[in-house]
């Protein structure tokens, strides 16, 4: 699987976007870029991938380039119960591991 | 509800004796996987199942086993529990036969070896 890079952590104003970026510039063409979150250490959460096309769902939007080599994930209001480590796995799609790297504290503060 | 349930959420144990941790889902799922997570180390797989009576080894399998008799549990059994497996384990659920593609966990159960 490729890697990933992702910021140890940011800080974001309750009510404002919060934009999470995520490196992944060895990622294969068949790789979908994946995003799960852990709010404090209960189980993690999927949240959003997507392939090559910008992707949006109730809970987030997800943004990459067009050379796939980076992408962002944009809560667009964040709460308090946003606060979570946010996870950002490239692996190919299907029945396959999910392998987690250390992901962004995201803190969302009042 | 769909969901995947662990059982117990809390265990306290001594070395050597035997246990297991139960993984249930409900969803029909044919993938189900096990994690452990450790501070500063992140989630790791320990073992996962592409659908009944199949099973392979993850990233650390050392000291567990599992078996996957039915579609819906996929139990965890440590033999002889020694403390380096102290941790927090999650079970986990998907079914990319049927496009569901998002990985399900479960509560997590964390593990005391002392």
């Amino acid at each position: 699987d490729a890697k990933t890079t992702q910021p140890t952590s940011m800080d974001c104003a309750e009510g404002r976007a919060a934009n999470l970026p995520c490196n992944h510039s060895t990622i294969s063409g068949n790789e979908y870029v994946y995003w799960y979150r852990q709010i404090h250490s209960q189980g993690p959460q999927y949240i959003i991938h997507g392939l090559k096309n910008n992707e949006t769902n109730e809970m987030a939007s997800l943004i990459i380039t067009e050379d796939r080599k980076s992408s962002t994930l944009i809560l667009p209001h964040a709460t308090l119960r946003d606060t979570a480590v946010y996870y950002c796995i490239v692996r190919v799609a299907g029945n396959t591991p999910l392998v987690f790297g250390k992901g962004t504290r995201l803190s969302v503060i009042a | 509800e769909a969901q995947v349930t662990q059982n117990p959420r809390y265990l306290i144990t001594v070395t050597g004796k035997k246990l297991t941790v139960t993984c249930s889902q409900n969803m029909n799922h044919e993938y189900m996987s096990w994690y452990r997570q450790d501070p500063g180390l992140g989630l790791r797989q320990i073992y996962y199942s592409m659908n009944v009576e199949v099973t392979d080894k993850g990233d650390v399998p050392e000291g567990y086993k599992v078996s996957r008799k039915e579609k819906r549990n996929f139990p965890l059994i440590l033999e002889s529990p020694s403390p380096n497996q102290t941790s927090l384990y999650f079970c986990a659920s998907s079914s990319w036969d049927r496009g569901i593609d998002e990985q399900y966990f479960g509560p997590g159960t964390r593990l005391t070896v002392t």
